[in-house]
């Protein structure tokens, strides 16, 4: 167990629904990251946020987006889903940011779009 | 731009042998590396990592990782596979100053009885 909590760990939608994704950092870690693991595109880096401000940007389309709240909690928010954005989707921390500092990942959630 | 290659898609070895994943990076400076697992239905486990000092990087669960500048290279090695490794290793790479890690495509390792 990781410590990285992530809600829900399974969703099934259709194409043009929003959902939102939660991630609990491990007790501790201002920095909070997501990824999306697809079989076509493996593991992308998508955003990153310490300590509720956003710190790095990676492949994260414009129909998604994040932060992170006072508690430091996240959310990921995908929305106008395609059948393309069908992935299992990581949250991950670590304390202080960084790539010098163990990332952590969660089990993720796996997002199926109909 | 860094990049992480991992040239074997799946590997089969049997149980008690040993056993090496390949891994190689492209970067012009020493990046921090960075061996994951995945275990069917799990989120990703950090196996070992290097970041600089002594190129031989022991990890958790027995596996080691040996960095070669000159080959470009981090691969991860263990003597002696148990059926519990059956997984997905992914290599990873980062760099000072950037916040992303850049991942692999990944190796799946099958162990025959």
């Amino acid at each position: 167990d990781s410590g990285v909590t992530q809600t829900p760990k399974h969703l099934i939608t259709a194409t043009g629904q929003r959902v939102t994704l939660r991630c609990s950092p491990r007790s501790g870690d201002l920095s909070v990251y997501w990824y999306q693991q697809s079989l076509d595109q493996g593991l992308q880096f998508l955003i990153q946020y310490y300590n509720g401000e956003e710190r790095a940007k990676g492949n994260i389309l414009e129909r998604f987006s994040a932060q992170q709240f006072p508690d430091l909690h996240s959310e990921l928010n995908l929305s106008s889903l395609e059948l393309g954005d069908s992935a299992l989707y990581f949250c991950a921390s670590s304390g202080r940011g960084g790539v010098g500092n163990t990332i952590y990942f969660g089990e993720g959630s796996w997002l199926t779009v109909v | 731009a860094q990049s992480v290659t991992q040239p074997d898609i799946h590997i089969t070895v049997s149980e008690g042998a040993s056993l090496e994943l390949r891994c190689n990076y492209s970067y012009g400076a020493t990046p921090y590396l960075f061996w994951y697992v995945q275990s069917p239905g799990q989120g990703l486990q950090l196996l070992l990592k290097y970041f600089s000092g002594d190129t031989l990087v022991q990890g958790i669960k027995g596996f080691e990782a040996e960095f070669k500048r000159s080959q470009s290279s981090f691969n991860l090695r263990k003597p002696s596979v148990h059926w519990s490794d059956a997984a997905e290793y992914f290599c990873a790479v980062g760099i000072f100053g950037n916040e992303k890690l850049t991942f692999g495509t990944g190796t799946r390792l099958t162990i025959i009885p």
